[in-house]
């Protein structure tokens, strides 16, 4: 089993519905992020928390809302989801403490907004 | 705030060349640097990272990144690539800061590699 999981893992939906992407970790790590994928732009940080009590908005984070509704799970919703909105999203976790700043990511989610 | 530039946007290789992927980064301070690799349909791995000491890195697969502080750059290498290697790569930046844990990636370079 992947020890950082997204689902769902492709999602079709239509302009103005709400969306709820969730990110469960078995890694223990304290802190999860979300960042989004685009072709010839790369991974963009739109959210991330570094425990249940702190949420933090990244360089993109207009248009998304997230929660923390545990250690280990980290949510991102679209509130009324748009075409530009279209990516492929990860979360990904890492360990507190500076030393490492390695990300572990999940598989990713695929969103297609019509 | 800290970017990261990878200028190569597609690279195409035949197997057994030698591969250099550049990555620049702006940020006037202590910086650690990473090479991430996305196979095709898969997540992105961690490929290597450098911190402190010595500024040749080795990582997985064979691959190696020299950190040239004058230059802010942190170019992957590797000497003779197998199809294998085709995948995307992307270089990223972290302030060393404690504290802070967030990465800048680069636009990632796609690299594929023709039997």
């Amino acid at each position: 089993d992947a020890d950082v999981t997204q689902t769902p893992r492709n999602r079709i939906t239509k302009t103005g519905k709400r969306i709820m992407l969730e990110c469960s970790q078995t890694k223990g790590h304290d802190r999860m992020y979300w960042y989004r994928q685009d072709p010839g732009l790369g991974l963009r940080l739109i959210y991330y928390s570094f425990d249940v009590k702190d949420i933090n908005k990244g360089e993109i984070s207009d248009g998304y809302s997230v929660s923390r509704q545990a250690q280990a799970k980290f949510s991102l919703s679209l509130e009324s989801a748009i075409p530009n909105q279209t990516a492929l999203y990860f979360c990904a976790t890492s360990v507190t403490g500076g030393r490492t700043g390695e990300l572990f990511f999940g598989e990713g989610s695929r969103l297609t907004v019509l | 705030a800290q970017s990261v530039s990878q200028h190569n946007h597609h690279v195409i290789l035949s197997e057994a060349a030698s591969l250099e992927l550049g990555c620049n980064y702006s940020y006037g301070g202590t910086v650690n640097l990473f090479w991430y690799v996305q196979y095709p349909g898969q997540h992105l791995q961690l490929l290597l990272k450098y911190f402190s000491g010595d500024p040749l890195v080795k990582g997985i697969k064979g691959f190696e990144a020299e950190f040239i502080k004058s230059k802010f750059s942190f170019n992957l290498r590797k000497p003779s690539v197998q199809w294998s290697d085709t995948a995307e790569y992307f270089c990223a930046v972290k302030v060393a800061n404690f504290g802070n844990e967030k990465l800048t990636f680069g636009t990632g370079t796609r690299l594929t590699i023709i039997p």
